[in-house]
């Protein structure tokens, strides 16, 4: 076990909707890393959070953003939710000093579908 | 941005066979390259990495090698167990981002 939880499980929502993952982190993993893994596919980088601050971001747009929490918590929100979106959604934490490329933990990861 | 190509992209082996997969990234600046091993319903999880300064590591029945020159590197299991059974994906990363670019994956089978 990686110590990574995710919440919840699997999601169901409807299209338009919004939604909030959450991802609890090792113990003094600074980085949290989220990723969307289409079915069939590798995971794609969504953003990342070092110390509460997003600290890159992939092709993503606004709609998906998230927040990082001082007690190692941390939230992907997605708005005006499109059938796409449906995907797996994994978070990964790493001790993660800025600028290096520390080892990356996955959680279980949070099935989302949208209808 | 970084792109990772990986084959083959399913693979069965009979058991106590050996298994390879191959991955080509493009960015030369790439300097950290894990591979990840994801069975049904649950995370990717950590099987081995190797950072650019070396060409090989070893852990038991797996191995990774890195060819920083053709920009490619490859996962080696021996010995293989229906265990072994699942996807595998492989990853670059670079400094300043330490964000992962992931291959499509591999569906590996090993047959008892």
């Amino acid at each position: 076990e990686t110590g990574v939880t995710q919440s919840p499980t699997h999601l169901i929502k409807t299209r338009g909707q919004q939604v909030t993952l959450r991802c609890s982190s090792q113990s003094g993993h600074n980085t949290v890393s989220w990723y969307q893994q289409a079915l069939g596919q590798g995971p794609q980088f969504i953003f990342q959070y070092y110390r509460e601050e997003e600290n890159g971001r992939g092709n993503f747009p606004p709609r998906f953003s998230g927040l990082q929490f001082p007690n190692y918590s941390s939230e992907l929100n997605v708005n005006a939710l499109e059938l796409d979106d449906s995907a797996l959604y994994l978070c990964a934490s790493s001790l993660g000093a800025s600028g290096s490329t520390d080892t990356q933990y996955f959680g279980p990861g949070t099935r989302l579908t949208v209808l | 941005g970084e792109n990772v190509e990986q084959h083959p992209s399913t693979l069965s082996v009979q058991e106590g066979d050996s298994a390879v997969i191959k991955c080509t990234y493009s960015d030369s600046a790439s300097n950290y390259f894990p591979w990840y091993k994801q069975e049904l319903g649950k995370g990717p999880q950590l099987i081995i990495d190797i950072r650019s300064n070396v060409g090989e590591k070893k852990d038991q029945r797996i191995a990774v090698t890195l060819n920083k020159t053709a920009k490619h590197f490859s996962l080696h299991i021996t010995e293989t167990q229906p265990e072994d059974s699942a996807v595998y994906f492989c990853a670059a990363s670079f400094g300043g981002a330490n964000n992962l670019f992931f291959g499509t994956g591999t569906r590996l089978t090993v047959i008892p």
